[in-house]
C-alpha cells in the first residue's frame, strides 16, 4: 500500500510570508503527527491529530498550527516565517497514535526561508 | 519527558567491520523503536520492541531490549555502505498521543 505522502517537498519563502504544508496519511491510519527537524534540535513534536481533533501539541509558539480533514489527510500551517523555522518539517501516521502503535515517516518537506 | 540518550554520536567505519549503537533512557521505556533516517528522506521503521531481553533480528542487524528495559542496542554485522545513515531511537509516552521521544541520533558512516 502507498505510504505516507508529503508535499511539497521542498519550498523556499521569505521572512514574513506564511506557508501550508500538506501529509496524506497510510489509508485507514487516522493518527497524524508532525516533527521539526534541525541538525541543532534533532527532531520535535509540533502536535497529531486524531478524528479531525488535536489530541497532543508540543512546545511550539502560535505560529504554527494544524488541521485534520475527515478523509484523515493533514496540513500545518506557519505563518509570520522566521529563519529559524528553516527546517525539514516531518509528518507521521499511526493507525491510532497509542504509545505502542508504530509510526510511519513522510519523505519530508524542506523548507528554507530566506 | 523522557531522555534518550545515544551513543556514540559519530562512527565511521569501514566495509565489513562490525558496529553497535546505543540507545538509553533513566526511566523504563514502555516500548521502542528504532529507526534510520538518510539525509533529506524521512525515518525508516526498522523495528519495534517491547518485551525485555527481547532480541529481534534484521537481516545482519541485531536489536536488543535491555531487561529492565531501560536501554536498547543495534548491532550490525559486517556492514555495508548502504548501512550509512543516522540511526535514531524513539519512545512513545504512557500518556501522550501520537508523540514520539526521539534520542538524537547515531550518524553512522561505512565506507567502501
Amino acid at each position: 500500500k502507498a505510504g505516507v505522502t508529503q508535499t511539497p517537498r521542498y519550498l523556499i519563502k521569505t521572512r514574513g510570508q506564511q506557508v501550508t504544508l500538506s501529509c496524506s496519511p497510510i489509508s485507514g491510519h487516522r493518527s497524524v503527527s508532525w516533527y521539526q527537524q534541525t541538525p541543532g534540535q534533532g527532531l520535535q513534536f509540533l502536535f497529531e491529530y486524531f478524528s479531525e481533533t488535536q489530541r497532543n501539541k508540543g512546545n511550539f509558539p502560535g505560529r504554527f498550527s494544524g488541521r485534520q480533514f475527515s478523509n484523515s489527510r493533514s496540513e500545518m500551517n506557519v505563518s509570520t516565517l522566521e529563519l529559524g523555522d528553516s527546517a525539514l518539517y516531518l509528518c507521521a501516521s499511526s493507525l491510532s497514535g497509542g504509545a505502542r502503535t508504530e509510526a510511519f515517516f513522510g519523505q519530508g518537506t524542506r523548507l528554507t526561508v530566506v | 519527558t523522557q531522555l534518550l540518550e545515544q551513543s556514540p554520536q559519530f562512527l565511521s567505519i569501514q566495509e565489513g567491520e562490525n558496529l553497535t549503537v546505543y540507545c538509553n533512557s533513566s526511566s523504563v521505556f514502555s516500548s521502542l523503536q528504532w529507526y534510520r533516517q538518510e539525509p533529506g528522506e524521512g525515518p525508516v521503521l526498522l523495528v519495534t520492541v517491547v518485551t525485555g531481553g527481547e532480541v529481534k533480528k534484521l537481516k545482519r542487524l541485531t536489536f536488543q531490549f535491555g531487561d529492565a528495559r531501560k536501554d536498547s542496542s543495534l548491532h550490525i554485522t559486517a556492514a555495508q555502505p548502504g548501512d550509512t545513515g543516522l540511526y535514531l531511537c524513539a519512545t512513545g509516552g504512557t500518556d501522550s498521543w501520537g508523540k514520539l521521544q526521539f534520542g538524537a541520533g547515531t550518524q553512522v558512516v561505512v565506507t567502501p
